[in-house]
C-alpha cells in the first residue's frame, strides 16, 4: 500500500474550515484514499473515501489533486467535537474474500480551539 | 444507527491467563476485523475474517491469538496465554462489503490490562 505523509498536528478556530493535507505521491491507479478519525482513544471513525473525483458527505469534503499525489480533507465548520487524530490511508479496493485491512499511520492531531 | 458493540469495556487479567474479547458486529456486515492500539502508539491490524475463516492476518497475530464466530452474531478474539505486552486497546470492526461500500465501522474498544 502507498505510504502517506501528514503533518503531526494542526490547530483550527471553532467555526472555521479545517483543511487537513495528505501527501501520497506513490499512489497507484487502483488505490483509494480513505480518511478516518479517532477521538481520544475511541474506536476509529470512518469519514470519507475517494478515488479521483472530489467527494462530499455530511461530515466532510475530500479534494484529490488531478495527479492524485495529494489530497485534502475539509471539515467546513469545525467544532470542538472535531478535535481528534485524523488518518489518511491509501489502499486498493479490496478484492473478493479480502476485507481490506487498514494500515494506520500517526495521523494529524487536530485541535479545534474556541 | 447500527453500531459495533464490544464487551467488556475494560478487562484486567493476570499474565499467563486466557482472555476472550467479545464483539457484536453490525448485523448485515460480512467482514470482521480485530485491531489493537498499545497506549501512545498506532492502531495496528491484527486479523480479518470472512465466510467463517481468516482472510488475512498480521505478524502480530501469532499462535497465541485465535478468532471465532461462534454464532450468527458474535465475533471473538481469544488470547491463550497473555503477556504484559498484550496490554492494549483492542478494537473490533466490521464492514458491509456491498458494492462500493467497504468502509469499516469500529467498536469503542476493550482495554486489556495484563498484570
Amino acid at each position: 500500500d502507498a505510504k502517506t505523509t501528514q503533518p503531526p498536528s494542526m490547530d483550527c478556530a471553532e467555526g472555521r474550515a479545517a483543511n487537513l493535507p495528505c501527501n501520497h505521491s506513490t499512489i497507484s491507479g487502483n488505490e483509494y484514499v480513505y480518511w478516518y478519525r479517532q477521538i481520544h482513544s475511541q474506536g476509529p471513525q470512518y469519514i470519507i473515501h475517494g478515488l479521483k473525483n472530489n467527494e462530499t458527505n455530511e461530515m466532510a469534503s475530500l479534494i484529490i489533486t488531478e495527479d492524485r499525489k495529494s489530497s485534502t480533507l475539509i471539515l467546513p465548520h469545525a467544532t470542538l467535537r472535531d478535535t481528534a487524530v485524523y488518518y489518511c490511508i491509501v489502499r486498493p479496493y479490496p478484492i473478493y474474500n479480502q476485507g481490506g485491512k487498514l494500515i494506520f499511520g500517526q495521523g494529524t492531531e487536530l485541535s479545534v480551539k474556541p | 444507527e447500527p453500531e459495533v458493540t464490544q464487551t467488556p469495556s475494560h478487562q484486567v487479567t493476570q499474565m499467563g491467563q486466557e482472555v476472550i474479547l467479545r464483539c457484536v458486529p453490525i448485523s448485515n456486515h460480512l467482514y470482521f476485523y480485530w485491531y489493537r492500539q498499545i497506549l501512545g502508539q498506532k492502531v495496528e491490524f491484527l486479523v480479518s475474517f470472512y465466510n467463517n475463516e481468516i482472510s488475512e492476518k498480521s505478524e502480530i497475530f501469532d499462535d497465541q491469538f485465535s478468532v471465532e464466530r461462534p454464532d450468527g452474531s458474535n465475533f471473538t478474539l481469544k488470547i491463550r496465554s497473555t503477556k504484559l505486552e498484550d496490554s492494549a486497546m483492542y478494537f473490533c470492526a466490521s464492514s458491509p462489503r456491498d458494492r462500493g461500500r467497504v468502509e469499516a465501522f469500529f467498536g469503542q474498544g476493550t482495554r486489556l490490562t495484563v498484570v
